[in-house]
């Protein structure tokens, strides 16, 4: 079967950093994707990993240890448009389809 | 840039009515996506297409069904729509590897 959880909400202050963890167990793994959705809109992409390691894009960053099952989406210099929902999902190994499962998603508020 | 458009932002049905959802992509991707999105359930599956008049069943496919006669489109279909498929409906396209999965803008339907 197929599980990711994340935390359901963080509050952080302008200018500050966020990390938001995902924890994935799925039959087989052929990569994680990290979405942004502000309310009322769509899932936006922000990164993927399939390796070990961080991945760095400006002001956000994700890791990766497919040992252990874990990722996060770290994200610097907070400011008030981060406020959304950050969406962390799984490519497990399939025939055909390319399909992904997805957490529950962790809004992050951010304050002044 | 890829495009995932749907035909509706917003929709009112009544219950018993049959409802069509038109997803169009412009980026010949092979795979199209039908999610619900719903508080505290996040993104769940309904169908997926892996190619032309292929459809695989995803998660929660029961009341629904889809079309795919071309390849940038897919249509999901309610036969006969009921208070509790009132919802977030997503669509989404992907291609290749990595599987990254774009989404449209979404439709809000209002079952009444």
């Amino acid at each position: 079967g197929q599980n990711i959880d994340q935390p359901t909400e963080m509050t952080a202050t302008e200018g500050a950093i966020v990390q938001i963890n995902c924890t994935y167990q799925t039959s087989g793994f052929n990569g994680l994707f990290w979405y942004q959705q502000h309310a009322g809109e769509a899932p936006t992409f922000l990164s993927y990993n399939v390796l070990d390691g961080l991945e760095e894009k400006g002001r956000f960053s994700s890791f990766l240890s497919r040992s252990k099952g874990y990722s996060y989406l770290l994200l610097k210099e907070l400011q008030m448009k981060d406020s959304a929902s950050y969406l962390c999902a799984v490519s497990p190994r399939e025939a055909a389809g390319n399909k992904l499962t997805f957490g529950g998603g962790t809004r992050v508020l951010v304050k002044p | 840039d890829v495009k995932v458009t749907q035909s509706s932002r917003y929709l009112v049905k009544r219950t018993g009515e049959k409802v069509f959802l038109e997803c169009v992509q412009d980026m010949d991707h092979e795979n199209m996506f039908w999610y619900r999105q719903d508080p505290g359930l996040g993104l769940r599956l309904i169908y997926f297409s892996y190619d032309v008049k292929m459809k695989e069943k995803g998660d929660i496919p029961e009341g629904y069904s889809v079309s795919r006669e071309k390849k940038e489109r897919f249509s999901l279909i309610l036969e006969s729509a009921s208070t509790n498929q009132t919802s977030m409906y997503l669509c989404a396209s992907s291609s290749g590897l990595p599987e990254t999965q774009y989404f449209g803008p979404g439709t809000r339907l209002l079952v009444l």
